[in-house]
């Protein structure tokens, strides 16, 4: 089967303008986890969503990241007014309510100009 | 060859080798660890897990160690293949095991592995 999708897996954007990106996950997982993860270090966590609801935001740095995942499946990552410290690897990843192993995607690679 | 995590995050190894990654992790509470390989470019790939109620755990070619009483993670590769080249990872959950949290991660190990 399909494993975890992000699209697109390259954006470059300008300094104050709003991105989205989007997450698909592993069909019938219900856990879905946002990373972010900048040049040379491990990823950091930044939004943990069990069904459709938000179960853990504590890693979102500040109220210009916002995610959601309406349906309980498709997530997108929304970024205001994006900076340049916002340039990271963006990974998506998702589980079975029965095991705790996270499957991830390819990521998407975001360059804030 | 030996790493010591984030003393020496660069391990370069002989093919046919051993390779044993390090890792100290810091909430003895975590009670769920998980190592993933990483290639550049590409997101983490799952390796290996081991529950806090457990001293060691293979795989296929891959053992993880935990030792509670100093939080140290260890991830043994035998007979390491130019395809194990990689960062490595080593991720701990704060959750009850079974739930679905949260990882906290290391900083990671680069493997190198000459042909």
């Amino acid at each position: 089967g399909a494993g975890v999708s992000q699209t697109p897996s390259n954006k470059v954007t300008e300094k104050g303008k709003y991105v989205e990106l989007r997450c698909d996950p592993i069909s019938g997982h219900t856990a879905l986890y946002w990373y972010r993860q900048s040049l040379g270090q491990g990823p950091e966590f930044l939004i943990y969503f069990q069904g459709t609801g938000a179960a853990d935001d504590s890693g979102l740095p500040n109220d210009r990241f916002f995610a959601v995942r309406p349906e309980g499946s498709v997530s997108t990552l929304k970024i205001q007014r994006t900076e340049r410290g916002d340039s990271a690897m963006y990974l998506c990843a998702s589980s079975s309510a029965s095991y705790n192993e996270q499957f991830f995607g390819p990521g998407t690679r975001l360059t804030v100009l | 060859g030996e790493s010591v995590g984030l003393h020496l995050p660069t391990l370069s190894v002989q093919e046919g080798d051993n390779s044993i990654i390090n890792c100290a992790y810091s909430n003895s509470a975590s009670d769920y660890f998980i190592w993933y390989k990483q290639e550049s470019g590409k997101g983490p790939q799952f390796i290996i897990d081991i529950r806090s109620n457990m001293d060691k755990r293979q795989g296929q070619r891959v053992t993880v160690l935990l030792n509670k009483t100093v939080k140290h993670l260890s991830l043994q590769i035998a007979a390491t293949q130019p395809g194990d080249s990689a960062v490595y990872f080593c991720a701990e959950n704060e959750g009850r095991a079974g739930n679905n949290r949260k990882l906290i991660w290391g900083l990671g190990t680069s493997l190198a592995v000459n042909p």
